[in-house]
């Protein structure tokens, strides 16, 4: 089947640790996000890439850094850098071009003590 | 920018009718989206509005008026399982196809 795989499901770190967060499609999209959602807080963008080894910031993107090697695969990092690193991080991808809607992963709830 | 309000919380009762109300402003307009979110799982798509008028998709129903900057989510014959987070997105302008959430309007169906 075809989809946004996240793992793991629940992350729990040290603070001062530097965590990677998986996000994998087999969807062929060329466009992949990272959000980050906090309680009764809608969806911030941290980084975004259109294509194969370009990225851009998003709305939020301190403490965070990404890469993009290859079409199918977009790990974020989640670095000692940012300040409050607890939430609900979510993966989505799109088709390129046109109006086409944002397939989300089941996400990865990070918790950081 | 763009700035998106969505009332933050509704109740109704099963069976029944609601009416979920999304207003934004935006520099340019692109079409307008409606997500589900149930706690603690991913958002999923429901519907995508780029001209004025009502598109009705089985029990739910999405409207768009583009001179008003208003939009709604209509969900007929509520189950219990609609209880959920119903998310208004519109498409940012710049480039990247990228999209600014309203914070959700969490609803809940009782008996």
């Amino acid at each position: 089947d075809g989809g946004i795989t996240q793992s793991p499901k629940y992350l729990f770190r040290k603070e001062g640790q530097n965590v990677t967060l998986s996000c994998e499609q087999n969807l062929n999209h060329d466009a992949m996000y990272w959000y980050r959602q906090d309680p009764g807080q809608g969806l911030r963008l941290i980084y975004y890439s259109q294509i194969v080894n370009d990225f851009q910031k998003g709305d939020i993107a301190e403490g965070y850094s990404v890469s993009r090697e290859k079409k199918e695969s977009f790990p974020l990092t989640v670095t000692s850098a940012q300040k409050n690193p607890t939430a609900f991080y979510l993966c989505a991808s799109r088709p390129g071009t046109g109006p086409y809607e944002q397939y989300f992963g089941p996400g990865t709830r990070l918790t950081v003590t | 920018g763009q700035n998106i309000d969505q009332p933050t919380e509704m109740t109704a009762t099963e069976g029944a009718i609601v009416q979920i109300n999304c207003t934004y402003q935006t520099s340019g307009f692109n079409g307008l989206f409606w997500y589900q979110q149930h706690a603690g799982e991913a958002p999923t798509f429901l519907s995508y509005n780029v001209l004025d008028g009502l598109e009705e998709k089985g029990r739910f129903s999405s409207f768009l008026s583009r001179s008003k900057g208003y939009s709604y989510l209509l969900l007929k014959e509520l189950q219990m399982k609609d209880s959920a987070s119903y998310l208004c997105a519109v498409p940012l302008t710049g480039g990247g196809n990228k999209l600014t959430f309203g914070t959700g309007t969490q609803l809940k169906v009782e008996l």
